[in-house]
Protein backbone atom coordinates (compact mmCIF):
# COMPACT_ATOMS: atom_id res chain seq x y z
CA UNK A 1 0.00 0.00 0.00
CA UNK A 2 0.52 4.16 0.07
CA UNK A 3 2.20 4.04 -3.57
CA UNK A 4 2.70 7.19 -5.24
CA UNK A 5 3.12 7.39 -8.80
CA UNK A 6 5.15 10.14 -10.96
CA UNK A 7 4.66 10.61 -15.22
CA UNK A 8 6.35 11.10 -16.78
CA UNK A 9 9.27 9.34 -15.33
CA UNK A 10 11.69 11.16 -17.79
CA UNK A 11 11.52 13.98 -20.31
CA UNK A 12 13.70 15.87 -22.42
CA UNK A 13 12.05 19.17 -23.74
CA UNK A 14 13.54 22.54 -25.76
CA UNK A 15 14.35 26.08 -23.72
CA UNK A 16 11.19 27.89 -23.31
CA UNK A 17 9.02 25.37 -23.64
CA UNK A 18 6.21 24.13 -20.67
CA UNK A 19 6.52 20.74 -18.98
CA UNK A 20 3.62 19.43 -17.09
CA UNK A 21 4.30 16.78 -14.36
CA UNK A 22 1.86 14.31 -12.69
CA UNK A 23 2.07 13.42 -9.08
CA UNK A 24 -0.38 10.39 -8.35
CA UNK A 25 -1.33 8.37 -4.48
CA UNK A 26 -2.51 5.07 -6.42
CA UNK A 27 -4.04 3.18 -3.20
CA UNK A 28 -4.48 5.99 -1.08
CA UNK A 29 -5.89 9.80 -0.62
CA UNK A 30 -3.48 12.15 -0.03
CA UNK A 31 -4.32 15.16 2.50
CA UNK A 32 -0.82 16.89 0.93
CA UNK A 33 1.58 16.47 -1.28
CA UNK A 34 5.01 18.15 -1.20
CA UNK A 35 6.95 18.69 -4.39
CA UNK A 36 11.04 18.66 -4.51
CA UNK A 37 13.68 18.75 -6.67
CA UNK A 38 16.98 17.22 -6.69
CA UNK A 39 20.31 18.08 -8.15
CA UNK A 40 23.00 15.08 -8.80
CA UNK A 41 24.45 14.15 -6.02
CA UNK A 42 22.67 16.43 -3.20
CA UNK A 43 19.60 16.04 -1.43
CA UNK A 44 16.42 16.65 -1.60
CA UNK A 45 15.31 20.31 -1.35
CA UNK A 46 11.46 21.09 -0.78
CA UNK A 47 10.23 23.48 -3.04
CA UNK A 48 6.45 23.02 -2.39
CA UNK A 49 3.48 21.87 -0.09
CA UNK A 50 0.11 21.69 -1.96
CA UNK A 51 -3.07 20.50 0.32
CA UNK A 52 -6.17 19.11 -2.32
CA UNK A 53 -8.33 22.34 -3.23
CA UNK A 54 -6.49 25.17 -1.73
CA UNK A 55 -3.34 27.26 -2.88
CA UNK A 56 0.05 25.75 -2.64
CA UNK A 57 2.83 27.06 -0.15
CA UNK A 58 6.36 27.46 -1.70
CA UNK A 59 9.44 27.55 -0.32
CA UNK A 60 11.54 30.37 -0.17
CA UNK A 61 13.32 31.42 -3.08
CA UNK A 62 10.91 29.25 -5.56
CA UNK A 63 9.02 30.74 -8.36
CA UNK A 64 5.65 30.44 -7.87
CA UNK A 65 4.90 31.91 -11.41
CA UNK A 66 7.59 29.23 -12.47
CA UNK A 67 6.64 26.25 -10.22
CA UNK A 68 2.54 25.89 -10.80
CA UNK A 69 1.35 23.34 -8.73
CA UNK A 70 -2.23 22.39 -8.97
CA UNK A 71 -3.82 20.23 -6.74
CA UNK A 72 -6.85 18.94 -8.40
CA UNK A 73 -8.05 16.17 -6.35
CA UNK A 74 -7.00 13.73 -2.77
CA UNK A 75 -5.15 11.85 -5.61
CA UNK A 76 -4.01 13.94 -7.75
CA UNK A 77 -1.20 16.59 -8.07
CA UNK A 78 0.54 18.51 -11.33
CA UNK A 79 3.90 20.50 -11.19
CA UNK A 80 4.37 22.33 -14.46
CA UNK A 81 7.77 24.14 -15.19
CA UNK A 82 7.05 27.22 -17.27
CA UNK A 83 9.22 28.70 -19.76
CA UNK A 84 11.79 25.93 -18.65
CA UNK A 85 15.40 27.13 -19.40
CA UNK A 86 18.55 24.49 -18.76
CA UNK A 87 18.88 25.63 -15.41
CA UNK A 88 15.57 23.73 -14.71
CA UNK A 89 17.40 20.40 -15.36
CA UNK A 90 16.65 18.59 -12.29
CA UNK A 91 15.16 15.32 -10.98
CA UNK A 92 11.88 16.11 -9.29
CA UNK A 93 10.15 13.94 -6.83
CA UNK A 94 6.72 14.31 -5.27
CA UNK A 95 5.65 12.93 -1.57
CA UNK A 96 2.30 12.40 0.11
CA UNK A 97 0.92 11.91 3.09
CA UNK A 98 -1.40 9.62 4.13
CA UNK A 99 -4.94 10.95 4.85
CA UNK A 100 -5.81 9.58 8.62
CA UNK A 101 -2.90 7.83 8.61
CA UNK A 102 0.64 9.13 10.69
CA UNK A 103 1.14 12.65 9.34
CA UNK A 104 4.11 13.31 9.22
CA UNK A 105 4.82 9.96 6.87
CA UNK A 106 5.54 11.10 3.16
CA UNK A 107 5.34 8.16 0.66
CA UNK A 108 7.45 9.33 -2.42
CA UNK A 109 7.12 8.98 -6.17
CA UNK A 110 10.10 7.51 -7.91
CA UNK A 111 10.67 11.41 -9.46
CA UNK A 112 10.96 12.51 -13.10
CA UNK A 113 14.08 13.80 -14.82
CA UNK A 114 13.76 16.68 -16.59
CA UNK A 115 16.33 17.94 -19.20
CA UNK A 116 15.90 21.16 -20.93
CA UNK A 117 18.45 21.71 -24.20
CA UNK B 1 16.12 26.48 9.98
CA UNK B 2 17.08 22.87 10.96
CA UNK B 3 19.87 21.80 9.47
CA UNK B 4 21.19 17.63 9.25
CA UNK B 5 24.47 16.85 8.94
CA UNK B 6 25.32 12.77 8.10
CA UNK B 7 28.24 11.21 8.32
CA UNK B 8 29.94 9.69 6.29
CA UNK B 9 29.51 11.07 3.60
CA UNK B 10 29.91 8.29 1.32
CA UNK B 11 30.62 4.43 2.43
CA UNK B 12 32.33 1.64 0.72
CA UNK B 13 32.08 -1.65 2.59
CA UNK B 14 32.66 -5.47 1.90
CA UNK B 15 29.86 -7.43 1.95
CA UNK B 16 28.81 -9.72 4.79
CA UNK B 17 30.61 -6.63 7.04
CA UNK B 18 28.76 -4.28 9.47
CA UNK B 19 28.25 -0.42 9.05
CA UNK B 20 26.56 2.79 10.68
CA UNK B 21 25.67 5.77 9.31
CA UNK B 22 25.01 9.11 11.45
CA UNK B 23 22.50 11.85 11.28
CA UNK B 24 23.11 14.86 13.25
CA UNK B 25 20.72 17.66 13.58
CA UNK B 26 21.39 21.21 15.03
CA UNK B 27 17.66 21.55 16.64
CA UNK B 28 15.64 18.57 18.72
CA UNK B 29 13.89 16.72 16.41
CA UNK B 30 9.97 16.17 16.70
CA UNK B 31 10.47 12.84 14.06
CA UNK B 32 13.51 11.43 12.07
CA UNK B 33 13.01 9.60 9.09
CA UNK B 34 14.97 7.21 7.44
CA UNK B 35 15.04 6.73 3.70
CA UNK B 36 16.63 4.77 0.73
CA UNK B 37 17.93 5.95 -2.41
CA UNK B 38 18.52 4.40 -5.38
CA UNK B 39 20.30 6.50 -8.25
CA UNK B 40 17.55 8.12 -9.94
CA UNK B 41 14.81 6.85 -8.76
CA UNK B 42 12.51 7.46 -5.41
CA UNK B 43 12.52 7.35 -1.88
CA UNK B 44 11.85 3.84 0.32
CA UNK B 45 10.63 4.45 3.65
CA UNK B 46 12.81 2.61 5.87
CA UNK B 47 11.98 3.87 9.76
CA UNK B 48 10.39 6.60 11.74
CA UNK B 49 12.05 7.37 15.01
CA UNK B 50 10.15 9.42 17.55
CA UNK B 51 10.57 9.36 21.06
CA UNK B 52 14.12 9.96 22.58
CA UNK B 53 16.29 6.45 23.16
CA UNK B 54 13.66 4.90 20.64
CA UNK B 55 14.95 1.92 18.63
CA UNK B 56 13.87 0.30 15.68
CA UNK B 57 14.77 -2.34 13.58
CA UNK B 58 13.80 -4.16 10.29
CA UNK B 59 15.51 -7.08 8.38
CA UNK B 60 19.06 -6.33 8.91
CA UNK B 61 18.71 -2.43 9.55
CA UNK B 62 18.51 -1.04 12.85
CA UNK B 63 17.37 2.69 13.68
CA UNK B 64 18.44 4.59 16.96
CA UNK B 65 17.14 7.95 17.94
CA UNK B 66 19.51 9.59 21.05
CA UNK B 67 17.47 10.41 24.07
CA UNK B 68 18.06 14.36 23.65
CA UNK B 69 16.40 13.58 20.15
CA UNK B 70 19.89 15.55 18.29
CA UNK B 71 21.06 12.43 16.39
CA UNK B 72 20.03 9.43 14.97
CA UNK B 73 22.20 6.15 13.57
CA UNK B 74 21.45 3.37 10.97
CA UNK B 75 23.13 0.27 11.47
CA UNK B 76 23.32 -2.48 9.13
CA UNK B 77 24.32 -5.90 10.07
CA UNK B 78 25.73 -8.06 7.23
CA UNK B 79 25.72 -6.05 4.74
CA UNK B 80 24.57 -7.12 1.01
CA UNK B 81 24.72 -5.86 -2.12
CA UNK B 82 21.23 -4.98 -2.47
CA UNK B 83 21.59 -2.41 0.64
CA UNK B 84 24.13 -0.61 -1.74
CA UNK B 85 22.35 3.21 -2.32
CA UNK B 86 21.94 6.52 -0.97
CA UNK B 87 20.86 6.74 2.36
CA UNK B 88 19.02 10.21 3.67
CA UNK B 89 17.63 10.94 7.03
CA UNK B 90 14.79 13.67 7.37
CA UNK B 91 13.75 15.50 10.41
CA UNK B 92 9.93 17.00 10.92
CA UNK B 93 10.99 20.02 13.83
CA UNK B 94 7.73 20.53 15.11
CA UNK B 95 4.71 18.75 15.91
CA UNK B 96 1.90 19.28 13.24
CA UNK B 97 4.81 20.69 10.54
CA UNK B 98 4.75 17.97 7.65
CA UNK B 99 7.75 19.34 5.98
CA UNK B 100 10.54 17.08 5.70
CA UNK B 101 14.55 18.53 5.93
CA UNK B 102 16.50 16.02 4.54
CA UNK B 103 19.92 15.35 5.37
CA UNK B 104 23.02 15.63 3.34
CA UNK B 105 22.75 11.52 2.21
CA UNK B 106 25.25 9.14 2.25
CA UNK B 107 26.33 6.68 -0.70
CA UNK B 108 26.56 3.51 0.19
CA UNK B 109 28.54 0.74 -2.11
CA UNK B 110 29.01 -2.83 -1.49
CA UNK B 111 31.70 -4.26 -2.83
CA UNK B 112 31.60 -8.03 -3.43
Amino acid sequence: GAVVSQHPSWVICKSGTSVKIECRSLDFQATTMFWYRQFPKQSLMLMATSNEGSKATYEQGVEKDKFLINHASLTLSTLTVTSAHPEDSSFYICSATLAGGPSDTQYFGPGTRLTVL
Amino acid sequence: SQELEQSPQSLIVQEGKNLTINCTSSKTLYGLYWYKQKYGEGLIFLMMLQKGGEEKSHEKITAKLDEKKQQSSLHITASQPSHAGIYLCGAVSNFGNEKLTFGTGTRLTIIP
